[in-house]
């Protein structure tokens, strides 16, 4: 079974740049999540969705930082304008449902540079 | 947010070697996770904790549920070299599918 999917494994950007990433979950996990992950820390989340629907994007920064999930699959998450301080590891995540029981697979995840 | 604070936040220990590691919190949590990720990787969960009390194993790699709730702990017998990376722990506020809160790590070196 192929694990989850992101790209593009690494992005260096400008900052005032957009940039966008891409995640691929595992086929039938209806749950999927971004996390951020800044250098030294564990991961935050961003976003969860569960299907198509957004359920939980109290912490996405929403002046800057959008996100999608077309048809409940693949998501994109994007940044625009990106700023010094969005230099992380965006990872990408999913499972079946929301309990741990279905188990939480997490992407290699897109690591952004910002200049 | 929530805070959870791991210990240590490194270790350097020799082959063969037992490891302990903890995870705090202020809160009361549900269930309690165990991740490890390699340089480069995403997190890979090791250990899932469900119970207050619960003591789980998989493998060399034991992880106890607080009874407090509040606190949970790993340990790693007899360490092998791919053993080295982080490990975060990771707590959940119930089961209703709020979000996980990942703890800062304990970063591992294996010394051959």
């Amino acid at each position: 079974e192929a694990g989850v999917v992101q790209s593009p494994r690494y992005k260096i950007i400008e900052k005032k740049q957009p940039v966008a990433f891409w995640c691929n979950p595992i086929s039938g996990h209806n749950t999927l999540y971004w996390y951020r992950q800044n250098l030294g820390q564990g991961p935050e989340l961003l976003i969860r969705y569960e299907n198509e629907e957004a359920v939980d994007d109290s912490q996405l920064p929403k002046d800057r930082f959008s996100a999608e999930r077309l048809k409940g699959v693949d998501s994109t998450l994007k940044i625009q304008p990106a700023e010094l301080g969005d230099s992380a590891v965006y990872l990408c995540a999913s499972s079946m449902g929301v309990s741990l029981s279905y188990g939480y697979t997490f992407g290699s995840g897109t690591r952004l540079t910002v200049v | 947010g929530q805070q959870l604070n791991q210990s240590p936040q490194s270790m350097f220990i020799q082959e063969g070697e037992d490891v302990s590691m903890n995870c705090t919190s202020s809160s009361i949590f549900n269930t309690w996770l165990w991740y490890k990720q390699d340089p480069g990787e995403g997190p890979v969960l090791l250990i899932a904790l469900y119970k207050a009390g619960e003591l789980t194993s998989n493998g060399r790699l034991t992880a106890q549920f607080g009874t407090t709730r509040k606190d949970s702990f790993l340990n790693i017998s007899a360490s092998i070299p791919s053993d080295v990376g982080i490990y975060f722990c990771a707590g959940q506020l119930s089961n209703t599918g709020n979000q996980f809160y990942f703890g800062t790590g304990t970063s591992l070196t294996v010394i051959p």
